[in-house]
């Protein structure tokens, strides 16, 4: 049961134009949801975050947003740069009893074209 | 400081065979766990702990034990690997609840 869904598993956008990638969430509980980079042979690094108070957050070209009445998140990414292909991972972060856990989804991988 | 760092990078198994898959960190975080990426799975929640002496199942525990005996290692281990654990392993850590988790460079493990 996959809580954490990435229903798009590439996406390939022009060099300068917006990137978007969606996520969507079946938990009602996460209460903290986090953007990751991945390049091949490496370990994913953190991108960029959001609080479930919050409905967007932004870091220089990267913009998070949280709809949490549709449980979906987004990442927007402009403009797209060619070093920006890699894997995208979303990451939600669920607290229960006093501790907690973070859940990823499958991941989209992003081509920026030349 | 070194981070994360995840020991071997490389390793065959034969199905059956036993090893552990170590992890440590030097940030001094409270919170550590293992994932296994597969592909089309994404990355999966073997393990975590909230600190020294506690840990708790992910996702897909089966296969697999950990325990946490200091605040710096986080060893993964396989009692009897078989062809589905084939994956590549991360080990990562965080300092605390709202803090972004750090990973590690990954083990690659091939069970024939």
């Amino acid at each position: 049961d996959q809580q954490v869904k990435q229903n798009s598993p590439s996406l390939s956008v022009q060099e300068g134009r917006i990137s978007i990638l969606n996520c969507d969430y079946t938990n009602s509980m996460f209460d903290y949801f986090l953007w990751y980079k991945k390049y091949p042979a490496e370990g994913p690094t953190f991108l960029i975050s959001i609080s479930s108070i919050k409905d967007k957050n932004e870091d220089g070209r990267f913009t998070v947003f949280l709809n949490k009445s549709a449980k979906h998140l987004s990442l927007h990414i402009v403009p797209s740069q060619p070093g920006d292909s890699a894997v995208y991972f979303c990451a939600a972060k669920a607290t229960t009893s006093g501790t907690y856990k973070y859940i990823f989804g499958t991941g989209t991988r992003l081509k920026v074209l030349a | 400081n070194a981070g994360v760092t995840q020991t071997p990078k490389f390793q065959v198994l034969k199905t059956g065979q036993s090893m552990t898959l170590q992890c440590a960190q030097d940030m001094n975080h409270e919170y550590m766990s293992w994932y296994r990426q597969d592909p089309g799975m994404g990355l999966r929640l073997i393990h975590y702990s909230v600190g020294a002496g506690i840990t708790d199942q992910g996702e897909v525990p089966n296969g697999y034990n950990v325990s946490r005996s200091t605040t710096e290692d986080f060893p993964l281990r396989l009692l009897s690997a078989a062809p589905s654990q084939t994956s590549v392993y991360f080990c990562a850590s965080t300092r605390g609840r709202d803090d972004t988790q750090y990973f590690g460079p990954g083990t690659r493990l091939t069970v024939l």
